[in-house]
């Protein structure tokens, strides 16, 4: 089993609707969520980054973590055509490791 | 931009060639992370070097090393390389110590022939 994972789409929506994004994780020694987003040939960029339980707003983006059931979400409302991007989870455990286990993406599409 | 510079962004070369990927960090950051980017695996975490010390290391080959000079740049050498080996390596960079999120750089597309 794999410690993070996550749907990998394709997920395709018309533009304006809420996005949800999905993730389990199996390391209980995770603290640290964060969101990227990947554009095309691009790096991945740093969209959301959370450490307890509950949600953080960011705009138009929401970012939920459960640590209880090891379940995290990434919710983008009023969607965009340039919010057209892979989206990926990842966590890590903090202290000494900073090493980041990311889950494998999802493609988002969102259209005019 | 998220101001960790990698060069070449783009590097072709045949199997059994040795090739130097490079990374210059964020300004301030002390911490660099080389990741490997496939379709199967994903993003991979190779190795962490910390103000020039390794610190931690992932699914790294064994023909693959890395170091971070006094400057704080880092570089990335593949040995022999297999056509398996054909992927995207990322840099990312972070004030490690203070649970600091890592910021990446745009890429390296390593192909092999």
């Amino acid at each position: 089993q794999k410690e993070v994972e996550q749907d990998p789409g394709p997920l395709s929506v018309p533009e304006g609707a809420i996005v949800s994004l999905n993730c389990t994780y199996s390391n209980s020694a995770f603290q640290y969520f964060m969101w990227y987003r990947q554009y095309s040939r691009k790096g991945p960029e740093l969209l959301m980054y959370t450490y307890s339980s509950g949600n953080k707003e960011d705009g138009r983006f929401t970012a939920q973590v459960d640590k209880s059931s090891k379940y995290i979400s990434l919710f983008i409302r009023d969607s965009q055509p340039s919010d057209s991007a892979t989206y990926l989870c990842a966590s890590y455990s903090g202290g000494s490791n900073y090493k980041l286990t990311f889950g494998k993406g999802t493609l988002l599409t969102v259209n005019p | 931009d998220s101001g960790v510079t990698q060069t070449p962004k783009h590097l072709i070369t045949a199997t059994g060639q040795r090739v130097t990927l490079r990374c210059s960090p964020r300004s301030g950051d002390l911490s660099v992370y080389w990741y490997q980017q496939s379709l199967d695996q994903g993003l991979q975490f190779l190795i962490q070097y910390y103000n020039g010390e390794e610190r931690a290391k992932g699914n790294i080959l064994e023909r693959f090393s890395a170091q971070q000079f006094p400057d704080l740049h880092s570089e990335l050498n593949l040995s022999s390389l297999e056509l398996g080996d054909s992927a995207l390596y990322f840099c990312a960079s972070s004030v490690a110590g203070l649970d600091q999120p890592q910021h990446f750089g745009d890429g390296t597309r390593l192909s092999i022939l």
